[in-house]
């Protein structure tokens, strides 16, 4: 099956900086989702992005769908942006995600 | 919509007793998926439905786990009898049928003592 590969696996800036997350992909894909899970456990989508870039608010996403990578960047990071951001891909022929091992973020204040 | 809504939260049993997981995906999504996340396999598709019909149960880690789907409004994930190494947050999601975003419920997080 389709292999998801996030980095870093960890991560931990100052209130302020900026990130870049990378996510790359064993095969071609025709959804990828970027979620961000917060310390109460829940999984929020943050992009629907299976090429291109979209952007909300201080998070954008890039994915470069023929070099099969995408990227998340936060900008100005707060103390709520701290969390487990995964990467989920869902290859053709399939309709199930298949996620990466995800990277913690911690940002301290 | 209120989005997936998933019951319980929290559930603690005893090793043996049957559990059961209850899911109410977004109206009008033909697809819902059941997910275990652990922390050794992170997280992992266990089963989904296509217009209340299982279509691939390959994650399904033994017969202890059985999954229904009667309706278009609900799922059940069921596991029996319950064993420690159960012990894990499941997720259901949903999604329409153009292949768009998986939407995820709150998720139920199960200690089987």
């Amino acid at each position: 099956g389709i292999q998801v590969e996030q980095s870093p696996p960890d991560l931990i800036l100052q209130e302020g900086a900026n990130s870049t997350l990378r996510c790359n992909f064993s095969d071609s894909v025709n959804n990828l989702q970027w979620f961000h899970q917060n310390p109460w456990g829940q999984l929020i989508n943050l992009f629907y992005i299976p090429s291109g870039t979209k952007q909300n608010g201080r998070l954008s996403a890039t994915t470069v769908a023929t070099e099969r990578y995408s990227l998340l960047y936060i900008s100005s990071s707060q103390t709520t942006d701290s969390g487990v951001y995964f990467c989920a891909v869902e290859d053709f022929g399939n309709e199930k995600l298949t996620f990466g091992t995800g990277t913690r973020l911690t940002i301290i204040p | 919509d209120a989005g997936v809504i998933q019951s319980p939260r929290h559930e603690v049993t005893e090793m043996g007793q049957e559990v059961t997981l209850r899911c109410k995906p977004i109206s009008g999504h033909d697809y819902l998926f059941w997910y275990r996340q652990t922390m050794m396999r992170g997280l992992e598709l266990l089963i989904y439905f296509n217009n209340n019909v299982p279509i691939d149960d390959s994650g399904m880690p033994e017969d202890r786990f059985s999954a229904k789907m009667p309706n278009a409004s609900f799922s059940t994930l069921k596991i029996q009898p319950s064993e420690p190494r159960d012990s894990a947050v499941y997720f259901c999601a949903s999604r329409g049928a153009d292949r768009g975003i998986q939407y995820f419920g709150a998720g139920t997080r199960l200690s089987v003592l």
